[in-house]
């Protein structure tokens, strides 16, 4: 157990539907970073925060957007949803970004299928 | 824009044989070079990080080759166990905060 806590585990929905993944980092850990893995992608960075600024960004959509909260809680919302966003959604956390060989750590993902 | 190149795609060792998966990079910028191990449903986990001054790095069966030169580095695992069957991803990071990943190597051990 990494100590990263992803929910939903699963999610099913509709095109065109918005969605809300949660992700609660580490005790500790002050930056989170969001991933998407697919099958031909492997794993896309999206974005990452840190103490509830984003740090920095990397191929996420527009029709994406993550905030993190006070309690350090994550959240990436997910709009206008077409069936290519069916993917693994990752969440991970590190203590401190920009430090070169900071550990990130991952959680299980949160499974969604675009149907 | 891929940033680390990842191949095999696929590989299947014998047990008891030597796993290599290579990795290339771009930018001359990235001096973290983690690889981490995933198992079907969960996360990927670090298993093994190199630094650009160092040649090489050995914990236990698994080793990382690094070529700054060629802008290259390896996973070798020695001795491979049915247990290391898994899907494993290199990865460059540096200090812009981003950590690239590669595509992925599943690795199948044989019994």
């Amino acid at each position: 157990d990494s100590g990263v806590t992803q929910t939903p585990k699963h999610l099913i929905t509709a095109t065109g539907q918005r969605v809300t993944l949660r992700c609660s980092p580490r005790s500790g850990d002050l930056s989170v970073y969001w991933y998407q893995q697919s099958l031909d992608q492997g794993l896309q960075f999206l974005i990452q925060y840190y103490n509830g600024e984003e740090r920095a960004k990397g191929n996420i959509l527009e029709r994406f957007s993550a905030q993190q909260f006070p309690d350090l809680h994550s959240e990436l919302n997910l709009s206008s949803l077409e069936l290519g966003d069916s993917a693994l959604y990752f969440c991970a956390s590190s203590v401190l970004p920009g430090k070169t060989g900071n550990t990130i750590y991952f959680g299980e993902g949160s499974w969604l299928t675009v149907v | 824009q891929q940033q680390v190149k990842q191949s095999p795609q696929s590989l299947i060792v014998q047990k008891g044989g030597i796993s290599i998966i290579n990795c290339a990079y771009e930018n001359t910028a990235f001096d973290y070079f983690p690889w981490y191990q995933q198992f079907p449903g969960k996360g990927p986990a670090l298993l093994i990080a190199i630094r650009p001054d160092v040649s090489e790095k050995k914990e236990g069966r698994f080793t990382i080759s690094f070529n700054k030169s060629a802008k290259q580095f390896s996973l070798h695992i020695m001795d491979s166990q049915p247990g290391d069957s898994a899907t494993y991803f290199c990865a460059a990071g540096g200090r812009d905060d981003k950590i690239i990943f590669g595509k992925g190597t599943r690795l199948h051990i044989l019994p």
